[in-house]
């Protein structure tokens, strides 16, 4: 069926370093594409998207590349921080029945190490 | 505050029993969306409702329901509950239909069940 791959599960890193996570999605159809960190107790909170027409979109630290033929799209954190720490979702619209919601990846534990 | 608010925050109940869990959408957002997050099952898509209208279903069981009301208002009723039920329930909302501009979280509700 539809689903959305995430890659890696959990991830570790020395402050300062870059941080990448990788999500791979079945539907040719999705056109966008968000990303959403969850801190502890709390819900998702969308950081950042990118729509089909375009390959790259950067905020601040934070930058999102899709590669619609190949159907990933990737989430990269530089220069991180500790407060980075939390579980990034990938997602991506998914046909089913009738209208289209968001599928989740099964999300990335993201350690930042001072 | 994302604007979505959820009641109540945490929710103890013994196995066989019904609970009711709300959501009130960000101000403007038509759409509402139920997800359940269990441990290593990430976000699991439920249900969604358009301006008092069910869209989409997902993984719901048929032991829950759930409806959304003239104010938009949304609740997920939850019935005949099992060990296995016990999760965070999360409600997002967003303005229209799709899920093409993004979803806007809750902070959830926490169930256990005993």
């Amino acid at each position: 069926g539809e689903n959305v791959e995430q890659h890696p599960s959990t991830l570790s890193v020395q402050e300062g370093d870059s941080a990448v996570i990788k999500c791979t999605y079945s539907d040719s159809a999705s056109n966008y594409f968000p990303w959403y960190k969850q801190e502890l107790g709390k819900g998702p909170q969308l950081i950042i998207d990118i729509r089909s027409n375009v390959g790259e979109k950067k905020d601040q630290r934070i930058a999102v590349t899709l590669n619609k033929t190949a159907k990933h799209f990737s989430l990269h954190i530089t220069e991180t921080q500790p407060e980075d720490s939390a579980v990034y979702f990938c997602a991506a619209p998914l046909s089913g029945a009738g209208s289209y919601q968001l599928t989740f990846g099964k999300g990335t534990k993201l350690s930042v190490i001072p | 505050d994302s604007g979505v608010t959820q009641t109540p925050k945490h929710l103890i109940t013994a196995t066989g029993q019904r609970v009711t869990l709300r959501c009130s959408p960000r101000s403007g957002d038509l759409s509402v969306y139920w997800y359940q997050q269990s441990l290593d099952q990430g976000l699991q898509f439920l249900i969604q409702y358009y301006n008092g209208e069910e869209r989409a279903k997902g993984n719901i069981l048929e032991r829950f329901s759930a409806q959304q009301f003239p104010d938009l208002h949304s609740e997920l009723n939850l019935s005949s509950l099992e060990l296995g039920d016990s999760a965070l329930y999360f409600c997002a909302s967003s303005v229209g239909q799709t899920s093409h501009y993004g979803y806007t979280f809750g902070s959830g509700t926490r169930l256990t069940v005993v």
